[in-house]
C-alpha cells in the first residue's frame, strides 16, 4: 500500500509570510500532482510534476519533485488571503492507470 | 466546454438504504474514477471505469459498485448504507488514450452524502 504523508496538517500565517508544505512517501511515483480544494468543492489541479528534481513555478507558488520521485514540496511566497484553502498532493504510481494516492492535506489559513 | 458534473449536490439517507450518484465526464474524456473524501481527510480511491468496465479498485467493500455507460458517464452505487459512508463523493475524469506516462484528472464538485 502506497502512502503519502503531508505536513503540516494545519498552517495559520499572516499575509506576506512564506510557507512550505511537504509531501513524503517511501514509494516511487511516476507523477505527482498538487491540488487546491475550497470548502464544498472538488480539488482543482495546480500542477503536475513527472521528472525527478523537476521544479515548476506558478506565480508565487513553487513546486519541486524530489530526485528519487518519492517526495515533493510546495512553497508559497508572500502568501495572500486568497491562498487560503486545502492543499492536497496526489501521486500516481508506475502503471497505476491513473489511480491517485492522496495525502491527508494541509489546511492553510492566511490572515490579512 | 463543460467540466465534470455530478448529481445530486447533496443527499441525505438513513442507514440500510441504497444510493446512486451520477457523474458526467469532461468533454473528450473516456475514463471516470470515483473517490471518497471523509471530513478533514484526503480523497480515497474507490474504483475506476474505462470502456464500461471496472479497471481498478481501491480498498472498498462490495457494497460499493459502479457502472459506466457508452457515453462515458458513470454511476456509483452504495448498498446497505452505514453511518461511516457519510462523505463527499468525488468523480474525476481523464483521457486514457495517448502515449503520455500520466493523464491529468479533473474533478467534479462532488456529492455530499449524509447517512443518518
Amino acid at each position: 500500500t502506497q502512502l503519502l504523508e503531508q505536513s503540516p496538517q494545519f498552517l495559520s500565517i499572516q499575509e506576506g509570510e512564506n510557507l512550505t508544505v511537504y509531501c513524503n512517501s517511501s514509494s516511487v511515483f511516476s507523477s505527482l500532482q498538487w491540488y487546491r480544494q475550497e470548502p464544498g468543492e472538488g480539488p482543482v489541479l495546480l500542477v503536475t510534476v513527472v521528472t525527478g528534481g523537476e521544479v515548476k513555478k506558478l506565480k508565487r507558488l513553487t513546486f519541486q519533485f524530489g530526485d528519487a520521485r518519492k517526495d515533493s514540496s510546495l512553497h508559497i511566497t508572500a502568501a495572500q488571503p486568497g491562498d487560503t484553502g486545502l492543499y492536497l498532493c496526489a501521486g500516481e504510481a508506475n502503471n497505476a492507470g491513473n489511480m491517485l494516492t492522496f495525502g491527508g492535506g494541509t489546511r492553510l489559513m492566511v490572515k490579512p | 466546454d463543460a467540466g465534470v458534473t455530478q448529481s445530486p449536490t447533496h443527499l441525505i439517507k438513513t442507514r440500510g438504504q441504497q444510493v446512486t450518484l451520477r457523474c458526467s465526464p469532461k468533454s473528450g474524456h473516456d475514463t471516470v474514477s470515483w473517490y471518497q473524501q471523509a471530513l478533514g481527510q484526503g480523497p480515497q480511491f474507490i474504483f475506476q471505469y474505462y470502456e464500461e468496465e471496472e479497471r481498478q479498485r481501491g480498498n472498498f467493500p462490495d457494497r460499493f459498485s459502479g457502472h459506466q455507460f457508452p457515453n462515458y458517464s458513470s454511476e456509483l452505487n452504495v448498498n446497505a448504507l452505514l453511518l461511516g459512508d457519510s462523505a463527499l463523493y468525488l468523480c474525476a475524469s481523464s483521457w486514457r488514450g495517448g502515449f503520455s506516462s500520466y493523464n491529468e484528472q479533473f474533478f467534479g464538485p462532488g456529492t455530499r452524502l449524509t447517512v443518518l
